[in-house]
């Protein structure tokens, strides 16, 4: 089957570090995307990754590891307008992205 | 300009009502997508077209219909809908089918009653 975990809600302080954790277990792999969404708005995109490593986008980061199965996104010297939610898809072998059930970020002052 | 727009942002129908949302993007995408929100959800895949032509149903019930009238343009028409299909829908489009990332629209939020 096609299974994307990741953790249901955060808390972070403003100008803190928080790292968001995503493992997936899917019918092949072409790709994982990092999404952004506030509340009643459209998913906007953050990064990509589909070879190991780091991708750094600024105050963003998004790390993957094939072999474990496990992505990151990375979120520097966080701000208030960060509150939002954070969704991992994944593309897997039938191309369809397969996204994870997001997770909630509060950012606190 | 890599807006992809929806119209209407809000609708509110009964369930004889017929309506339908638009979508359109000016990217010169070739692959356009409809997705159903349910909240604190992630989205779920409706429909995909490719290059005008309807490439995916994800046996969505037939009181949804699709169309794509031309490469910039997708509609969702709806018909007969029960209370439970309240959610919000969200276009997307991308360069190719599945190919780079997905641009999605801000969406329109459907209650029906």
């Amino acid at each position: 089957g096609q299974n994307i975990d990741q953790p249901t809600e955060m808390t972070a302080t403003e100008g803190a570090i928080v790292q968001i954790n995503c493992t997936y277990q899917t019918s092949g792999f072409n790709g994982l995307f990092w999404y952004q969404q506030h509340a009643g708005e459209a998913p906007t995109f953050l990064s990509y990754n589909v070879l190991d490593g780091l991708e750094e986008k600024g105050r963003f980061s998004s790390f993957l590891s094939r072999s474990k199965g496990y992505s990151y996104l990375l979120l520097k010297e966080l701000q208030m307008k960060d509150s939002a939610s954070y969704l991992c898809a994944v593309r897997g072998n039938t191309d369809k992205l397969i996204f994870g059930t997001g997770t909630r970020l509060q950012v606190f002052p | 300009d890599t807006e992809v727009t929806q119209t209407p942002k809000h609708l509110v129908m009964g369930m004889t009502n017929k309506k339908s949302l638009k979508c359109e993007q000016h990217m010169g995408h070739r692959a356009m997508y409809w997705y159903k929100q349910k909240a604190k959800k992630p989205p779920e895949l409706m429909f995909v077209y490719s290059y005008e032509k309807l490439s995916i149903n994800e046996s969505v019930p037939s009181r949804f219909s699709p169309e794509c009238p031309n490469s910039s343009l997708l509609n969702l028409h709806l018909h007969a809908l029960q209370p439970e299909d309240s959610a919000l829908y969200l276009c997307a489009s991308s360069q190719d089918l599945w190919v780079g990332e997905q641009y999605f629209g801000p969406g329109t939020r459907l209650t029906v009653t």
